[in-house]
């Protein structure tokens, strides 16, 4: 079964400095991946995608992942953080010919001043 | 307006009352989900209907219950719910694509308490 692993439930950073956020994911073929963000009491906003082709995709806000097919990763990037960019942060894979999407568990970024 | 609209925004209930949850988008997608977010757990996905159709149920109990009447329109009809129920109810829509369903768009979320 696919899964989906984002290893730190919690990150903080200067605002300023730059970021990666880990995701893993356990898929037997070439999944579809997304990242979202989520802040507090609202739905979650799309930031990026990867369905196939060039294995860096660049998002909105300043975000860019890469697909490392050997490492079965999706880490999300941004080389200097606003501290608007604090919220929740998930990584998701959709199994290509279905409706069906896992979510990983989340990752709060805190972005000191 | 514009993308997904969910209504209402909070929800207190009781465990002997009936209630529902209404989600529209105005995307011109043809796929519209269900999924429930509580505290330190994944996003869990309930259902998903693709024109109309039911194509997923992910083993959810029967107090929930689904109806979508056209592919701008999706209801969770809520009855006798336990207070583990309480979460965030999050609906979101995509549109086919090939080789699948392409990226999901969210609405704000319900957030539900059962008292």
């Amino acid at each position: 079964a696919q899964s989906v692993t984002q290893p730190d439930i919690h990150i903080t950073v200067s605002e300023g400095a730059s970021l990666e956020l880990r995701c893993n994911y356990s898929y037997g073929a070439t999944p579809y991946l997304f990242w979202y963000v989520q802040s507090p009491g609202q739905g979650l906003q799309l930031l990026l995608k990867y369905f196939s082709g060039d294995t860096l995709v660049q998002g909105i806000k300043g975000f860019e992942a890469e697909f490392k097919r050997s490492q079965s990763s999706f880490n999300l990037r941004k080389p200097s953080v606003h501290w608007s960019d604090a919220a929740e942060y998930f990584c998701a894979v959709g199994e290509p010919g279905t409706y069906k999407y896992i979510f990983g568990t989340g990752t709060r970024l805190k972005v000191l001043a | 307006e514009t993308g997904v609209t969910q209504t209402p925004r909070h929800l207190v209930m009781g465990m002997t009352n009936k209630k529902s949850l209404k989600c529209e988008q105005h995307l011109g997608h043809n796929a519209m989900y269900w999924y429930k977010q509580s505290a330190k757990k994944p996003l869990e996905l309930m259902f998903v209907y693709n024109f109309k159709e039911q194509t997923e149920n992910n083993s959810v109990p029967s107090r929930f219950s689904p109806e979508c009447p056209n592919s701008s329109h999706l209801f969770l009809h809520l009855h006798t719910l336990q207070p583990e129920d309480s979460a965030l109810y999050l609906c979101a829509s995509s549109q086919t694509r090939t080789g699948g369903a392409g990226e999901l768009f969210f609405g704000e979320g319900s957030r539900l308490t059962v008292l």
